[in-house]
């Protein structure tokens, strides 16, 4: 079954370390994105990527970086810049970019915490 | 960035009652789409809407474009302890291949 796999579910980070998420989609979707999502707020976009070897920033991509050198592949890098790393990260894919209103397929999440 | 009004922030209801929610925005959309999103995982889709007017149902949701195409709602029907969860309204603005526009989220909890 085609899916959109993030790994790891919960991760823990020492203050001042860079941590990568992992994100994996075999739906052969070209557009993919980043989202934070801390307790009680809504989504709200990091990074987004339309094909290989491009991506734009989103609202609040301080502090986060990203690569896309697969299709199936976007890794969100949390770095030890970002103040407040500590969130719920969704990863997210469609088609292409809106897809003409098909929607976005979400990962099932990866929790991080700075102790 | 472009943002949608989503109401209420949370409800707290009796199982067995009747849900609903709403999406407002000043900016014309042409698709309207709801999600799910139970504790700790990622938002699922529940009803897509194409065009203005459409009223689609999926089980014991109902959800309809707006007319106007700057709203939807969504209706879920005697509500069971397995609708916990974060509701989230998104839309795709007019005008070529947009990014989704997402909804703060309706927080439902049900008290059996």
């Amino acid at each position: 079954d085609g899916g959109i796999t993030q790994s790891p579910k919960y991760l823990f980070r020492k203050e001042g370390q860079n941590v990568t998420l992992s994100c994996e989609q075999n739906l052969n979707h070209d557009a993919m994105y980043w989202y934070r999502q801390d307790p009680g707020q809504g989504l709200r976009l990091i990074y987004y990527s339309q094909i290989v070897n491009d991506f734009q920033k989103g609202d609040i991509a301080e502090g986060y970086s990203v690569s896309r050198e697969k299709k199936e592949s976007f890794p969100l890098t949390v770095t030890s810049a970002q103040k407040n790393p500590t969130a719920f990260y969704l990863c997210a894919s469609s088609i292409v970019q809106g897809a003409g209103g098909y929607g976005y397929t979400f990962g099932s999440g990866t929790r991080l915490t700075v102790v | 960035g472009q943002q949608l009004n989503q109401s209420p922030q949370s409800m707290f209801i009796q199982e067995g009652e009747d849900v609903s929610m709403n999406c407002t925005s000043s900016s014309i959309f042409n698709t309207w789409l709801w999600y799910k999103q139970d504790p700790g995982e990622g938002p699922v889709l529940l009803i897509a809407l194409y065009k203005a007017g459409e009223l689609t149902s999926n089980g014991r949701l109902t959800a309809q474009f707006g007319i106007t195409r700057k709203d939807s709602f969504l209706n879920i029907s005697a509500s069971i302890p397995s609708d916990v969860g974060i509701y989230f309204c998104a839309g795709q603005l007019r005008g070529g291949a947009q990014k989704l526009v997402f909804g703060q989220g309706t927080r439902l909890t049900i008290n059996p």
